[in-house]
C-alpha cells in the first residue's frame, strides 16, 4: 500500500486555464506537506509548503489541504507552457517523525498546451 | 530561498572506479542532508540520510559500503560511489534540510553519472 498517491498522469491542460493536482496520503498522523515541481532532466524545486487544514496560497498557486480526508492539492491558475512539468506531492509522515524524511508519491505529469 | 549546490554536475567514469559527489548547503547550515536516485521515469528513491557528526543512516536494500557518505560540516556532505557499475548509472540528487519555524528539504541540482 503506497503511503502517497497521486494520479501519474499525463494531465493536459490549456493554457490560461487552472490545473489542479490531487495527492492523498494514508497517514493521518501527518503534519507537513510539499509541493515539488521537477522539470526534466532536473531536480525537484520546491513550489509550495502546507502544514493546517484549509488554502494556501502563492502567486499563481494555491496548495489546498484537508487532514480529515487525507488529501493535499495543488491549483496553478492562468497556466502556462513553463508549467509543464511533473508535481510530486511530499509528506513528512508520522513515522519518519525524528529523522525528518519525506514521503514522495510518484508525481503527475503536467503538460500546459499553448 | 535556499541554495544548495552539487558538484560535480555530470560525470563519465570507467567501471571500476570511484566517484565521489559533494552536497553543500551555501545559505544556511544543514544538520541533515539526504541522498536520493533516480532512474528515468521514475520517482526519487531515497538512499541515505545523512547526519553532520554521526553516521549516516542507509534505506533498506542500499550498500553502506559502496554508497559511502561523510558529513563531516554543517555545510558539506560527500557521497562516494565505490567501484562503480554500470547498473550505478543514474541521477544523484542531494537535499539539505532547513530548519526553524519549518523544516524544508531544499534539493540541489543533482549529478548524472555514467559508467561505462
Amino acid at each position: 500500500q503506497k503511503e502517497v498517491e497521486q494520479n501519474s498522469g499525463p494531465l493536459s491542460v490549456p493554457e490560461g486555464a487552472i490545473a489542479s493536482l490531487n495527492c492523498t496520503y494514508s497517514d493521518r498522523g501527518s503534519q507537513s506537506f510539499f509541493w515539488y515541481r521537477q522539470y526534466s532532466g532536473k531536480s525537484p524545486e520546491l513550489i509550495m509548503s502546507i502544514y493546517s487544514n484549509g488554502d494556501k496560497e502563492d502567486g499563481r498557486f494555491t496548495a489546498q489541504l484537508n487532514k480529515a480526508s487525507q488529501y493535499v492539492s495543488l491549483l496553478i491558475r492562468d497556466s502556462q507552457p513553463s508549467d509543464s512539468a511533473t508535481y510530486l506531492c511530499a509528506v513528512n509522515t508520522e513515522a519518519n517523525f525524528g529523522n525528518e524524511k519525506l514521503t514522495f508519491g510518484t508525481g503527475t505529469r503536467l503538460t500546459i498546451i499553448p | 530561498g535556499a541554495v544548495v549546490s552539487q558538484h560535480p554536475s555530470w560525470v563519465i567514469c570507467k567501471s571500476g572506479t570511484s566517484v565521489k559527489i559533494e552536497c553543500r548547503s551555501l545559505d544556511f547550515q544543514a544538520t541533515t542532508m539526504f541522498w536520493y536516485r533516480q532512474f528515468p521515469k521514475q520517482s526519487l528513491m531515497l538512499m541515505a540520510t545523512s547526519n553532520e557528526g554521526s553516521k549516516a543512516t542507509y534505506e533498506q536494500g542500499v550498500e553502506k559500503d559502496k554508497f559511502l557518505i561523510n558529513h563531516a560540516s554543517l555545510t558539506l556532505s560527500t557521497l562516494t560511489v565505490t567501484s562503480a557499475h554500470p547498473e550505478d548509472s543514474s541521477f544523484y540528487i542531494c537535499s539539505a534540510l532547513r530548519t526553524g519555524a519549518a523544516e524544508t528539504q531544499y534539493f540541489g541540482p543533482g549529478t548524472r553519472l555514467l559508467v561505462l
